[in-house]
C-alpha cells in the first residue's frame, strides 16, 4: 500500500497525559499537513510542512502541541497535558506540488479520546 | 480564500446519477474549485478540480459556470458506496500553502 499511513488508528488516554501520532506520508510528496475534525465539522487546517520546514501554523495549535518532521519524510504530532477538548480525529495529508494546483492525499486518521 | 454554500443533505437513487451543487460567488480568477468526499470514518479522498473548463475523471465529473460562480460535481452513476460527505473547496493555486478549508459539505444518502 502505497498511500499514506497513520499510526495509531485510535487512542484513548486520560487527562493531563501526552501523546504521540505519526504519519507517513506518500514517498515522494514533499509537502504534510495536519488537520483535526471533531464531530460533525469538516477538517480543520493545524500545521503544514514543506520537506522539514515547518511553514505555517493554525492558531488552533496551542503551545501544548507540538509538529516535526525529521528528513522530510515522516511527521509526528505531539500533544502535551491532553484535555478533554482535544478528543478528536487527527488527520494527516501529504501533497506533491506541481504548479499551481496539486491535491492533498488523506491517510485514515488517528482517532483520540481524551477521559 | 472564497467561501463556498452547499446544501447540507441530499437523497439520490442508485444507479442514478447524483448532481452536487456549490456557489461560490466571490471566487477570483486564480482559484481552482476542489471536491473532496469523505466516507464515514476514513480519511477524506480527493475526487476532482478544476479552473474553468469542465473536467471529468474517472469518478466524476465537474461542471463550472462561464462565470466561475458555481460548481456542480456529478456522479454519473450512483452506487451505495457514494454515500458520503462531499466538500466543496475554493483555494487559489498559486497558494503557498495549499491548505484546504473544509466547510460543512453536503451529505449524500444513496438509497437502494
Amino acid at each position: 500500500d502505497t498511500g499514506v499511513s497513520q499510526d495509531p488508528r485510535h487512542k484513548i488516554t486520560k487527562r493531563g497525559q501526552n501523546v504521540t501520532f505519526r504519519c507517513d506520508p506518500i514517498s515522494e510528496h514533499n509537502r504534510l499537513y495536519w488537520y483535526r475534525q471533531t464531530l460533525g465539522q469538516g477538517p480543520e487546517f493545524l500545521t503544514y510542512f514543506q520537506n522539514e520546514a515547518q511553514l505555517e501554523k493554525s492558531r488552533l495549535l496551542s503551545d501544548r502541541f507540538s509538529a516535526e518532521r525529521p528528513k522530510g519524510s515522516f511527521s509526528t504530532l505531539e500533544i502535551q497535558r491532553t484535555e478533554q477538548g482535544d478528543s478528536a480525529m487527527y488527520l494527516c495529508a501529504s501533497s506533491l506540488r506541481t504548479g499551481g494546483s496539486y491535491e492533498q492525499y488523506f491517510g485514515p486518521g488517528t482517532r483520540l479520546t481524551v477521559t | 480564500d472564497a467561501k463556498t454554500t452547499q446544501p447540507t443533505s441530499m437523497d439520490c437513487a442508485e444507479g442514478r446519477a447524483a448532481n452536487l451543487p456549490c456557489n461560490h460567488s466571490t471566487i477570483s480568477g486564480n482559484e481552482y474549485v476542489y471536491w473532496y468526499r469523505q466516507i464515514h470514518s476514513q480519511g477524506p479522498q480527493y475526487i476532482i478540480h478544476g479552473l474553468k473548463n469542465n473536467e471529468t475523471n474517472e469518478m466524476a465529473s465537474l461542471i463550472i459556470t462561464e462565470d466561475r460562480k458555481s460548481s456542480t460535481l456529478i456522479l454519473p452513476h450512483a452506487t451505495l458506496r457514494d454515500t458520503a460527505v462531499y466538500y466543496c473547496i475554493v483555494r487559489p493555486g498559486s497558494s503557498n500553502t495549499g491548505k484546504l478549508i473544509f466547510g460543512q459539505g453536503t451529505t449524500l444518502q444513496v438509497k437502494p
